[in-house]
């Protein structure tokens, strides 16, 4: 079935240290992929997000390619903040019978000055 | 514009009792969702209304239920409540659907006892 794997936390980085978190996935069909972030106390909001392979996806200096070829979605940032700290999501949705949603299980990221 | 916005933020209920969720969405989305959000599963789809219509639905019992009126506001019932449905419930509205970009509420943190 459908499903999304990233790369267990937590994650602990010093400031301006260069960042990926693995997502990879499997999918029936042809997904849209997104990155959501949830600060902490917050709601999950978009990061960013590609619809079909070879989509380059940026926000706020966060990266992510649709690598249909190797089923990934690795989401990297040259250099990261304390304000980055939070837990990051990997997602896919996909169309067959009906629409679907598919979380991963989150990655927590913490930075530390 | 307003965001999402979820009532209550907390609730506590106890084994067998139902709960009605309130869900009101970005102002002309007409795509509401439910997530359920906790430590062991992880973000999981409950289901999605388009104008009025529920249209997804993911894999949960029949006790998880919800509507949407005619001002694309959305409820969600859970009835007979389980210690296993503690959990924070997400809400997200979007223009379109699952498919597309969705913008989430603070959530609902439901604590059964």
């Amino acid at each position: 079935g459908d499903s999304v794997t990233q790369m267990e936390g937590p994650v602990t980085l010093s400031e301006e240290a260069f960042l990926t978190i693995n997502c990879t996935y499997t999918a029936t069909g042809y997904p849209s992929l997104f990155w959501y972030v949830q600060y902490p106390g917050e709601g999950l909001q978009l990061l960013l997000k590609a619809t079909k392979a070879d989509d380059k996806g940026s926000n706020k200096g966060f990266e992510a390619t649709y690598r249909k070829e190797t089923t990934s979605f690795h989401l990297e940032k040259g250099s990261v903040q304390v304000s980055d700290s939070a837990v990051y999501f990997c997602a896919l949705s996909v169309q067959t019978s009906y629409d679907k949603v598919i979380f991963g299980p989150g990655t927590s990221l913490s930075v530390i000055p | 514009k307003a965001g999402v916005t979820q009532t209550p933020r907390y609730l506590i209920k106890t084994r067998g009792q139902q709960v009605t969720l309130s869900c009101s969405p970005i102002s002309g989305h007409r795509s509401v969702s439910w997530y359920q959000q906790t430590p062991g599963q992880g973000l999981q789809f409950l289901f999605e209304y388009f104008s009025e219509t529920q249209r997804n639905k993911g894999n949960f019992p029949g006790r998880f239920s919800g509507r949407q009126f005619s001002n694309s506001r959305s409820e969600m019932n859970v009835s007979t409540l389980e210690l296993g449905d503690s959990a924070l419930y997400l809400c997200a509205s979007s223009t379109a659907g699952i498919r597309e970009t969705q913008y989430f509420g603070p959530g609902t943190r439901l604590l059964v006892l």
